[in-house]
């Protein structure tokens, strides 16, 4: 079946550690997105990839990096900078334009020890 | 800037009865707005799109009405079921690129 794979489930950093987030997807989508998810808000866009090797700020890029060297892969590194990482990490794709739907993974939920 | 809300107080229902969902925006008129069902530890999952020259649309037991005058779409939910227990979250267009608008979700209960 065609979708997007996230990994780890669940994940852990120590201070001063940067962690990636894996984001795998087999729809043949150009465009993916790395979104943030906190109780009782909205879910708020970190980076975002209309096609391979190019990649844009979202609202809430500071202490997060990208790479978009394959179509399908879209991972994201949680760095050191990011003083407040706890959270639910979702990645999505899709087939590119506002009238498309998002397709999401089941997330990563990072927690700080 | 544009800002989306839904109520943030859960919505208890009796199976059985229509849910109705609400989604305000205050600024803009977006092209399109999406419609998703998340169920804990999950991600969001699409439901319906409707566009702005659209009033209404329909899938089964869902309906998605857009009144771009009260700045609201709602979202409803007919002969409701047990099942259709989750958060619901709208989404908005920002004109013509990639990015969307994502209000917190409203959490839909359906008591048996």
């Amino acid at each position: 079946d065609g979708g997007i794979t996230q990994s780890p489930k669940y994940l852990f950093r120590k201070e001063g550690q940067n962690v990636t987030l894996s984001c795998e997807q087999n729809l043949n989508h150009d465009a993916m997105y790395w979104y943030r998810q906190d109780p009782g808000q909205g879910l708020r866009l970190i980076y975002y990839s209309q096609i391979v090797n190019d990649f844009q700020k979202g609202d809430i890029a500071e202490g997060y990096s990208v790479s978009r060297e394959k179509k399908e892969s879209f991972p994201l590194t949680v760095t050191s900078a990011q003083k407040n990482p706890t959270a639910f990490y979702l990645c999505a794709s899709s087939r590119g334009g506002p009238n498309q739907p998002q397709h999401f993974g089941d997330g990563t939920r990072l927690s700080i020890l | 800037s544009q800002k989306i809300e839904q109520n943030s107080e859960a919505l208890n229902i009796q199976e059985g009865k229509t849910a109705t969902l609400t989604c305000n925006y205050t600024n803009y008129s977006p092209a399109y707005l999406q419609w998703y069902r998340q169920d804990p530890g999950r991600g969001p999952v699409f439901l319906l799109l409707i566009r702005e020259n659209e009033k209404e649309k329909r899938k089964e037991r869902l309906k998605v009405t857009f009144d771009t005058t009260l700045k609201q779409s709602l979202f409803h939910i007919t002969a409701s079921q047990p099942a259709d227990s989750a958060t619901y979250l709208c989404a908005l267009a920002r004109d013509s690129n990639y990015q969307l608008i994502w209000g917190a979700g409203t959490k839909l209960i359906i008591k048996p």
